[in-house]
């Protein structure tokens, strides 16, 4: 198993300027989220998915989209970058287990700065 | 809506001592769960240790474990006989219990820890 895989690893937009952040996973997760991680904040909810096909918004999505056509992957759209997206990304997905905990297994993280 | 709070954003310790880090939440949920991540400079998230809310019990990891106090809505994480490689961002987490998602976790800002030889 892979896990959860993120590419690209870095990323330097210019203001304005739109890209896709990948994530796959591979364990046949349902649940798969985006945080972005900046400094003295710790890790904020973007955009969150509960299956194939159903997303919904978390704490900070403005500026962002997101879509779930397979349960494998859970990309991260910047229509229109902003200096104030540069961040860490991190996609992270987990099971439903109602007997246990519910651990999010994380990507290496996506570094994305914006010009 | 949940926060958490950690008070220390830097920390450091000897090799082969004790540390405490501390991490107090908010919440008026009952079931929910609490971790703790560890964040090397790899920038890798590592699930350090985990509990219940419903568990009395401290959950323990080997050299690492927690004291809950579910009244005092506190959660620190212990870690003795520190290592070089424990050196790294700590987070503490909450989530609640049956949540629609499964992924919707609240983080503090993270506390700083040098382990120094």
């Amino acid at each position: 198993n892979a896990g959860v895989t993120q590419t690209p690893k870095f990323q330097v937009l210019k203001t304005g300027q739109s890209m896709t952040l990948q994530c796959a996973q591979d364990m046949n997760h349902e649940y798969m989220s985006w945080y972005r991680q900046d400094p003295g904040m710790g890790l904020r909810l973007i955009h969150y998915s509960v299956g194939a096909g159903i997303t919904d918004q978390g704490e900070v999505p403005n500026g962002y989209n997101v879509s779930r056509s397979t349960t494998e992957d859970f990309p991260l759209r910047l229509l229109s970058a902003a200096p104030s997206q540069t961040s860490v990304y991190f996609c992270a997905s987990s099971y439903s287990n109602p007997s246990g905990s519910n651990e999010q297994f994380f990507g290496p993280g996506t570094r994305l700065t914006v010009l | 809506a949940q926060t958490v709070t950690q008070s220390q954003p830097e920390m450091s310790v000897q090799e082969a001592e004790t540390v405490t880090l501390s991490c107090t939440y908010d919440t008026s949920e009952n079931n929910y769960y609490l971790f703790w991540y560890k964040q090397p400079p790899s920038r890798q998230m590592i699930l350090v240790i985990r509990q219940e809310a419903y568990k009395q019990q401290n959950a323990t990891e080997n050299r690492f474990s927690v004291n809950f106090q579910k009244a005092a809505k506190s959660f620190s994480l212990k870690i003795s006989d520190s290592q070089l490689g424990d050196t790294a961002m700590y987070f503490c987490a909450f989530m609640k219990l049956f949540s629609y998602n499964n992924n919707d976790m609240r983080f503090g800002a993270g506390t700083r820890l040098t382990v120094k030889p």
